[in-house]
């Protein structure tokens, strides 16, 4: 069964600074990985899918990049901001629907 | 842009109450799915539909009905509230395939009390 797991579970940073986020699944066999924000209470708002046959996918100042043969992800955020201060979830789609990790729950701090 | 809506943001009911969550989505998407959200443990499914009167059970659909009988909505029923169904509910949809992008709806945060 498909897992996938967020480290760390929360990060606190300065503004300005540039920070990855990893994510890890344990069956490679995915079709895709999807990346989202959650700001609390609210639902979830797509940032990037990266296909099983990409590396990486930009966006802005975001960049997820993807090694399937090792079951990990990362997402880099260049030059951090207040606003950017949320949770950003992983999940992978395989022969089942979206799998999501725990989430790692971002600070920025002014 | 593609919406998905939810029927509330906030719902309170009663333990024994019977309970329907919409969702609704303009993009004509043929899937559709519901997810449960608690803290610790992460985004659940619940159930999902691939078609019209389609559904196929998730990880955690004890409990839980559903009913799709139009393409752009799909509701979610709790045949009797209780306690432990108090949690933030999440719909999503995408197109057909497993491969494609999920779209979110805002949530709806369900107390039962």
């Amino acid at each position: 069964k498909q897992e996938v797991t967020q480290i760390p579970a929360a990060l606190s940073v300065p503004e300005g600074e540039n920070l990855v986020l990893n994510c890890s699944f344990t069956d490679s066999a995915i079709y895709n990985l999807q990346w989202f924000r959650q700001d609390p209470g609210k639902g979830l708002t797509s940032l990037l899918l990266i296909q099983s046959s990409q590396r990486e996918q930009t966006s802005g100042r975001l960049n997820a990049s993807l090694d399937k043969s090792s079951g990990r992800s990362t997402l880099y955020i260049a030059a951090s901001q207040p606003g950017d201060s949320a949770t950003y979830l992983c999940a992978v789609s395989g022969n089942t629907p979206l799998v999501f990790g725990k989430g790692t729950r971002l600070s920025v701090i002014a | 842009d593609v919406k998905v809506t939810q029927s509330s943001r906030y719902l309170v009911k009663r333990t024994g109450e019977k309970v329907f969550l919409e969702c609704v989505q303009d993009m004509d998407h043929e899937n559709m799915f519901w997810y449960r959200q608690d803290p610790g443990l992460g985004l659940r499914l619940i159930y999902f539909s691939y078609d019209v009167k389609m559904k196929e059970k998730g990880d955690i659909p004890e409990g839980y009905s559903v009913s799709r009988e139009k393409k752009e909505r799909f509701s979610l029923i709790l045949e009797s509230a209780s306690t432990n169904q108090t949690s933030m509910y999440l719909c999503a949809s995408s197109f057909k395939g497993p491969d494609n992008e999920q779209f979110f709806g805002p949530g709806t945060r369900l107390t039962v009390l």
